[in-house]
């Protein structure tokens, strides 16, 4: 029982390279989000997507691009990583926007970015 | 918009000492209030829920109570173990828009054995 799959675990990335973080959900969930936590300022939304084809920006997307080709992928990029981006990042999936619907997270990503 | 204050960490507690984390909240509509647990290395998952006033939500012998009229949702358990220490998130969620899904900065919690 997968859940919410990311890859990779751990990164490290030299300022201005680029990379891909994988988020697979097994759950047929319609909605999917990115979140970064960083100490002392909880998680904060990066990007989400209310289904398949369809991507928002949360709170702080900028230097963040995202795709949601299929269902049960959303993929977040980094075209020129920054020394700011430094962070955890945790993708998370849920069936609905019921207010009773949990949301199920992944393991996270630790990137740093020198 | 939506808005979670919750009580500064790290707290560190002796094992079966009693435990209260405070949580208060400013939402739009009505929302739900959930308690998330964060232990080392993974990701966060439900702790506990709450969806209307007065719900008291529980596991794992830990408690909750939804105040709307003082708009708080503190977290407590009477014996606390060296196994609870981890980081908890409170986060009042209204799904009037996905974007309006917030948590607050996280409680780190540690117990002495």
């Amino acid at each position: 029982n997968a859940g919410v799959t990311q890859t990779p675990k751990f990164r490290v990335l030299k300022t201005g390279q680029s990379m891909t973080l994988l988020c697979a959900q097994d759950m047929n969930h319609e909605y999917m989000y990115w979140y970064r936590q960083d100490p002392g300022m909880g998680l904060r939304l990066i990007h989400y997507s209310v289904g398949e084809g369809t991507t928002a920006k949360g709170e702080v997307p900028d230097g963040y691009n995202v795709s949601r080709l299929k269902k049960q992928n959303f993929l977040l990029g980094l075209e020129s990583a920054a020394p700011s981006q430094t962070s955890v990042y945790f993708c998370a999936s849920s069936d609905t926007l019921r207010t009773n619907e949990k949301l199920f997270f992944g393991s996270g990503t630790q990137l740093s970015v020198l | 918009g939506n808005s979670v204050t919750q009580m500064e960490g790290p707290v560190t507690l002796s094992e079966e000492a009693f435990l209260t984390i405070n949580c208060t909240y400013t939402a739009t509509g009505y929302p739900s209030l959930f308690w998330y647990v964060q232990y080392p290395g993974e990701g966060l998952q439900l702790l506990l829920k709450a969806t209307k006033a007065d719900d008291k939500g529980s596991n794992k012998g830990f408690e909750a109570t939804y105040r709307k009229e003082t708009t708080s949702f503190h977290l407590e358990k009477g014996s606390v173990q060296v196994s609870d220490s981890a980081v908890y998130f409170c986060a009042p969620l209204s799904y009037s828009s996905a974007s309006k899904i917030i948590f607050g900065s996280g409680t780190r919690l540690s117990i002495r054995p």
